[in-house]
């Protein structure tokens, strides 16, 4: 089944502790992307890469760090997360720029506390 | 991107066609019209697009005016499980896709 698998589904955390959430597709698509999802904010764009070793901010990237080395796997780290972070987050994954569409990941709801 | 507007909420009675409108006045000529939705705190879900023509798939059908300053998503027998938020997003292929507040369809029982 073709689809982008996120993990953990949950986590929580405490200030200051690295973490990494894991984003895998299995569709081949060269492009990638985080989002974050708050109350009353919609969803924002965090960081998204257009294929390997190609990487770009998105309107949130503050905070965040992404890595590109193999086409599946576009990890999102968090070096010290702050509870500001706190959020529902999103990977997807689109082939043709996005033209056909994005297929969105289950979402991983991080609590940093 | 061409800026969109959308009513924050609509219901739409079980069984019925739901209709939501999208305003994009300010959409330019190669600017596509994308469709998705996300059913309570799951990941948003791809529904249509298209850029002039109507266009209409196992989903729903989008119809865009002639003028291309807005257009409607037509679901033709709303479900109880149709029930979400439904973003309208205008942008050119290739760009970064950006959500905004959406509507949310309520389908009531």
């Amino acid at each position: 089944e073709a689809q982008v698998t996120q993990n953990p589904r949950y986590l929580i955390t405490v200030t200051g502790k690295k973490l990494t959430v894991t984003c895998s597709q299995n569709m081949n698509h060269e492009y990638m992307s985080w989002y974050r999802q708050d109350p009353g904010l919609g969803l924002r764009q965090i960081y998204y890469s257009m294929n390997v070793e190609v990487t770009d901010k998105g309107d949130v990237p503050e905070g965040y760090k992404v890595s590109r080395k193999e086409k599946r796997n576009f990890p999102l780290i968090l070096e010290s997360p702050s509870p500001n972070q706190t959020s529902l987050y999103f990977c997807a994954s689109s082939s043709g720029g996005g033209f056909n569409g994005y297929t969105f990941g289950s979402g991983t709801r991080l609590t940093v506390v | 991107d061409a800026k969109t507007t959308q009513p924050p909420s609509m219901d739409c009675a079980e069984g019925r066609a739901a209709n939501l409108p999208c305003n994009h006045s300010t959409i330019s000529g190669n600017e596509y019209v994308y469709w998705y939705r996300q059913i309570h705190s799951q990941g948003p879900q791809y529904i249509i697009h298209g850029l002039k023509n109507n266009e209409t798939n196992e989903m729903a059908s989008l119809i865009i005016t002639e003028d291309r300053k807005s257009s409607t998503l037509i679901l033709p027998h709303a479900t109880l499980r149709d029930t979400a938020v439904y973003y309208c997003i205008v942008l050119f292929p290739g760009q970064n896709f950006v959500f905004g507040p959406g509507t949310r369809l309520s389908v009531l029982p």
